[in-house]
């Protein structure tokens, strides 16, 4: 079984609709992270969490929210969808002694129509 | 962090080590080198990392200059699976206080193996 999972694969839905990605680990790792990645560019930080009562906003976090529900499960959720949040989303882990050492799930597709 | 520029694609023919350049002329004495990559439309996979000195695991091999100006990672004998985009990242160590956050992903090279 996969370490890092992410729920659901693919995505479309429209403007204005709310939506949450959902990850989760069994890696044991403390830190978690949320990227998205647009066509033919690299990975933009999104929200990134330290332990449950630690979030912090990445580089681009304006139209996202995220819930740490526990140590092992990290959502983030579009409120009002836009289609230039059309994109790759990527969950990421990692523990404290290796944070530079992140291991990724297999991405959601999101299409925002 | 430092910058990285790396050649936007390389060839290998399959079988041959692949040799991907990298070059960090600014990189910082407590900075380390990592190397990850993207298969297409994959998440990223972690392949290795180090400081100074050069660094082997089942994956491939770290080749770092002794002026720590540039490095290469060295897939032995690649397959054709091997065909991916590789990122050459240089972070502070955690150790050394880093910002512990986020990887920044440059273009990377695009390897094509060929049969």
């Amino acid at each position: 079984d996969a370490d890092v999972t992410q729920t659901p694969r693919n995505r479309i839905t429209k403007t204005g609709k709310r939506i949450m990605l959902e990850c989760s680990q069994t890696k044991g790792h403390d830190r978690m992270y949320w990227y998205r990645q647009d066509p033919g560019l690299g990975l933009q930080l999104i929200y990134y969490s330290f332990d449950v009562k630690d979030i912090n906003k990445g580089e681009i976090s304006d139209g996202y929210s995220v819930s740490r529900q526990a140590q092992a499960k990290f959502s983030l959720s579009l409120e009002s969808a836009i289609p230039n949040q059309t994109a790759l989303y990527f969950c990421a882990t990692s523990d404290r002694q290796g944070a530079d050492t992140q291991y990724f799930g297999p991405g959601t597709r999101l299409t925002v129509l | 962090d430092a910058k990285t520029t790396q050649p936007p694609s390389m060839d290998c023919a399959e079988g041959r080590a692949a040799n991907l350049p990298c070059n960090h002329s600014t990189i910082s004495g407590n900075e380390y080198v990592y190397w990850y990559r993207q298969i297409h439309s994959q998440g990223p996979q972690y392949i290795i990392h180090g400081l100074k000195n050069n660094e082997t695991n089942e994956m491939a091999s770290l080749i770092i200059t002794e002026d720590r100006k540039s490095s290469t990672l060295i897939l032995p004998h690649a397959t054709l699976r091997d065909t991916a985009v590789y990122y050459c990242i240089v972070r502070v160590g955690a150790n050394y206080g880093g910002s512990q956050g986020n990887l920044i992903f440059g273009k990377g090279t695009k390897l094509s193996v060929k049969p």
